[in-house]
């Protein structure tokens, strides 16, 4: 069974540029959420993607936007970045989109892609 | 706002000794919590997790506390190892934001493990 992988590791744009994140998901689950974690602070919403529909949003912007395919895997896309977009982005899969999880149904996370906007 | 807060940004404990870590949610309707832990160059990694109807549960070397009357949870780590040396975050399962489940985290305590 393989986990969360995302790409690429670590990257770096200047200001206004656009970036692409790419996660493929756990085997087996079908739901994918974005996290952005700013250095020192704990992860943050961004928004969630089940039927390659986002399923949820949390308090960003619309330059932030993302898809999933239909193999479940996703890309988080940044338009206009800014020098406060420099965190680390977390994908994280599930099995199932709405409040059913727990347990073996938690998030599962991927290591993440580091982005620095100079 | 929507928070998780923290009462300790750093926990410093003895090889051998229990590590307790504490946690403050702010939003009395949250119905699932879990605990996180994150290494460096890695994503959070599952620990333990209950519900809002229980007030503990117990895993391996691990145990989760929940006070919902002044709403603070606790993760107790027995007879803590240099692996244990990490960032811990506790996070709350909000109710379905548009259909999605949405985790709120704190900001994450960093627990460092002395020989």
């Amino acid at each position: 069974e393989t986990g969360v992988t995302q790409s690429p590791t670590h990257l770096i744009k200047t200001r206004g540029q656009q970036v692409t994140l790419r996660c493929s998901s756990q085997s087996g689950h079908n739901t994918v959420s974005w996290y952005q974690q700013a250095l020192g602070q704990g992860p943050q919403f961004i928004f969630q993607y089940y039927r390659e529909e986002e399923n949820g949003r949390g308090n960003f912007p619309p330059r932030f936007s993302g898809l999933q395919f239909p193999n479940y895997s996703s890309e988080l896309n940044v338009n206009a970045l800014e020098l406060d977009d420099s965190a680390l982005y977390l994908c994280a899969s599930s099995s199932k989109p709405g409040h059913l999880f727990s347990g073996a149904n938690v998030l599962t996370f991927g290591a993440g892609s580091r982005l620095t906007v100079l | 706002g929507e928070s998780v807060g923290l009462h300790l940004p750093t926990l410093s404990v003895q090889e051998g000794d229990n590590s307790i870590i504490n946690c403050a949610y702010s939003n009395s309707a949250s119905d699932y919590f879990i605990w996180y832990k994150q290494e460096s160059g890695k994503g959070p990694q599952f620990i333990i997790d209950i519900r809002s109807n229980m007030d503990k549960r117990q895993g391996q070397r691990v145990t989760v506390l929940l006070n919902k009357t002044v709403k603070h949870l606790s993760l107790q780590i027995a007879a803590t190892q240099p692996g244990d040396s990490a960032v811990y975050f506790c996070a709350e399962r909000q109710r379905r934001v548009q259909g999605a489940q949405k985790l709120v985290f704190g900001q994450g305590t960093r627990l460092t493990i002395n020989p």
